[in-house]
């Protein structure tokens, strides 16, 4: 049973098209976010959302909105795909309480866009 | 703005000898510091963590040393053996931060 699932996980398609990527977590966590790591492989946050509320927003276009219909679950929605959108996403949770524990990470969804 | 940085993006270590690999952070409220383990086209995971009132944390074959004063932290894997090779993140965090802030990563490659 894989703990943070993430689908899709290649995802191919056009400038300008919209796009959801999704996630789920079955450890009973809190909290779970969205990372993006770009060509230059650092791994930034993007979102987290604790028990549904979110808590954390970086600085990301607001074509990024995430989604969290309960707990165990947080999607991401992008608008208007760009070119420098293309990156890997991933998805982790944790059991987080009032601080960072330790984080578990999807396989990650690589998003290429043409 | 990068306050934790892997300043060598790759290391090659024989079988069976030490891999050394450092980090260095700016954000002097940073208290708690992880290492993550990543394979490819797979996650990271979670390998060892300490906290700033420690120096030293021992897990098996890992250990993660820290030094606050020159707000610096290392990971030895000690012996190296060919399934540790893969990209090793280094993360931190401030109390009561539900964000880590990772560095780029170490490609560490044991040579058999």
């Amino acid at each position: 049973d894989t703990a943070v699932s993430q689908t899709p996980k290649y995802l191919v398609t056009q400038m300008g098209n919209d796009k959801s990527i999704k996630c789920e977590q079955n450890l009973g966590h809190d909290t779970m976010y969205w990372y993006k790591q770009d060509s230059k492989k650092f791994l930034k946050i993007m979102f987290s959302y604790n028990n549904k509320e979110l808590i954390i927003n970086e600085t990301v276009p607001n074509r990024f909105s995430p989604k969290s219909p309960d707990k165990a679950h947080l999607n991401l929605h992008i608008n208007s795909l760009e070119l420098g959108d293309s990156a890997v996403y991933f998805c982790a949770s944790s059991q987080s309480g009032r601080a960072a524990g330790e984080l578990f990470f999807g396989e990650g969804s690589r998003l290429t866009v043409l | 703005d990068q306050q934790v940085k892997q300043n060598s993006p790759s290391l090659s270590v024989q079988e069976g000898r030490i891999s050394i690999l450092n980090c260095d952070y700016t954000n002097s409220m940073f208290d708690y510091f992880l290492w993550y383990k990543k394979y490819p086209a797979e996650g990271p995971t979670f390998l060892i963590s300490i906290s700033s009132i420690k120096d030293k944390n021992e897990d098996g074959r890992f250990t993660v040393f820290l030094n606050k004063s020159a707000k610096h932290l290392s990971l030895h894997i000690v012996p190296s053996q060919p399934g540790d090779s893969a990209v090793y993140f280094c993360a931190a965090r401030g109390t009561n931060d539900y964000k880590l802030s990772f560095g780029a990563g170490t490609t560490v490659t044991v040579r058999a």
